[in-house]
């Protein structure tokens, strides 16, 4: 049972690249979230995903997009990386239907933008 | 909106010492209330979570938090630390079972031998 998987785990990009985090759960969850995290800052959600199909922005969503592609995957794209997007990202699940919203969390991906 | 706040961006103890950490919310209904671990270099890991029901929630490795309305706080405690306890510790909240999910600025905890 592989839970949440993220890939790449680890990236470097120049400013203005683009380039797509993938996230897969094999554990049939409704919904899915994107989060950054940064020192001092905490978790903050990007993007999250209710359902297959519908996306809503979370508290961070500026310079980002994502993609709900079926109900196991939920990638997030940076269209023209910056400096500002150096961070590690995670990517969590959760089911809505279970009544505990409890996230289940990838290992997370390191991305780095110089 | 919900948010929570987390008192003190590091917290340091004496191993066998009491263990406080502070978290409030924010939140326009009765809310639910999680803590989460994340050990250095490891992804997060849920510690305990309340709901609905009995306000002073159990959770793995000795920690409990208790939900009290009137002071909209859940401070997350352990009666005795120990050196594996090390890690940093994050309180979140979301409005149901349904809602999207809010964490705050998180707290590192240290422990002195």
């Amino acid at each position: 049972n592989a839970g949440v998987t993220q890939t790449p785990k680890f990236q470097v990009l120049k400013t203005g690249q683009s380039m797509t985090l993938q996230c897969a759960q094999d554990m049939n969850h409704n919904s899915m979230y994107w989060y950054r995290q940064d020192p001092g800052m905490g978790l903050r959600l990007i993007y999250y995903s209710a359902s297959e199909g519908t996306t809503d922005k979370g508290e961070v969503p500026n310079g980002y997009n994502v993609s709900r592609l079926n109900k196991r995957e939920f990638s997030l794209r940076l269209e023209s990386a910056a400096p500002s997007q150096t961070s590690v990202y995670f990517c969590a699940s959760s089911d809505r239907n279970s009544g505990a919203n409890v996230l289940t969390f990838g290992a997370g991906s390191r991305l780095t933008v110089l | 909106a919900q948010s929570v706040t987390q008192l003190g961006s590091h917290v340091s103890v004496s191993e066998g010492a009491l263990v406080l950490l502070r978290c409030n919310y924010s939140s326009s209904v009765p809310p639910y209330l999680f803590w989460y671990v994340q050990y250095p270099n490891q992804g997060l890991q849920l510690l305990l979570k309340y709901t609905t029901g009995a306000t002073l929630v159990k959770g793995i490795n000795g920690f409990e938090a208790e939900f009290k309305k009137s002071e909209t706080s859940f401070h997350l405690t352990k009666p005795s630390a120990h050196m594996s306890d090390a890690a940093e510790y994050f309180c979140a909240v979301s409005r149901d079972s349904a809602s999207k999910i809010i964490f705050g600025s998180g707290t590192r905890l240290s422990i002195r031998p």
